[in-house]
């Protein structure tokens, strides 16, 4: 089944403060990452939280509880070019045995004037 | 090069016909990975190289679907007999090493149209 949970789509203005949120579930825990993908291009890496608390980097900050499979990425000072996709990943198992970035189904963040 | 390079970037191919798709990791990543996009939809994993390790195939939706990495570089996903649902963003990653907590840098995808 799907390990991750996210919402499929958040709408906010410029300047505001938006939280996307993700709930994991895998058979073991690695850290949970975020990646940003603008439409047409790669995933790029935003951040990665390996023990619960806050990390902050300029305008992104992400959260995780682990003890509630549990993060969050939170987005201040919204800009128009934060208009993206936004993936909470994990390290799950694959059947074939490795631990490969497994990836959320993306949140699509739409930013308006 | 300074990141991981895909090619074709775009590829409309005949249903039936075979297509291979390139991607050139970061020099010295010994960690790669194929995945798929659908239109608005997540990544799916398909195929995992590390190293000069037996590749997890895993996440390959059928026996259409090969891969292979020659030199511990170079990856080359090949889809044979290719059919209208293969139609999607075939995208590529590499990693510096296995590590669980390491980054994987993506290239910008080959988009693939089979009509």
């Amino acid at each position: 089944g799907q390990s991750l949970e996210q919402p499929s789509e958040v709408t906010a203005v410029e300047g505001a403060i938006v939280q996307i949120n993700c709930t994991y579930q895998t058979s073991g825990f690695y850290g949970l990452s975020w990646y940003q993908q603008h439409d047409g291009g790669a995933p790029t890496f935003l951040s990665y939280n390996a023990l619960d608390g806050l990390e902050e980097t300029g305008r992104f900050s992400s959260f995780l509880s682990r003890s509630d499979s549990y993060g969050y990425l939170l987005l201040q000072e919204l800009q128009m070019k934060d208009s993206a996709s936004y993936f909470c990943a994990v390290r799950d198992r694959a059947s074939g045995g490795s631990y490969i970035p497994t990836f959320g189904r993306g949140t699509s963040l739409i930013v308006h004037p | 090069g300074a990141g991981v390079s895909q090619s074709p970037s775009n590829k409309v191919t005949e249903k039936g016909k075979d297509v291979e798709l390139r991607c050139d990791p970061i020099s010295g990543h010994t960690a790669l990975y194929w995945y798929r996009q659908s239109l608005g939809q997540g990544l799916e994993f398909l195929i995992y190289f590390q190293g000069n390790s037996a590749p997890d195939k895993s996440g390959l939706p059928s026996d259409r679907f090969s891969a292979e990495r020659t030199g511990g570089s170079v990856s080359t996903l090949t889809i044979q007999r290719t059919q209208q649902e293969d139609s999607a963003v075939y995208l590529c990653a590499s990693s510096p090493k296995s590590g669980l907590n390491t980054e994987a840098f993506f290239g910008q995808g080959t988009r693939l149209t089979v009509v």
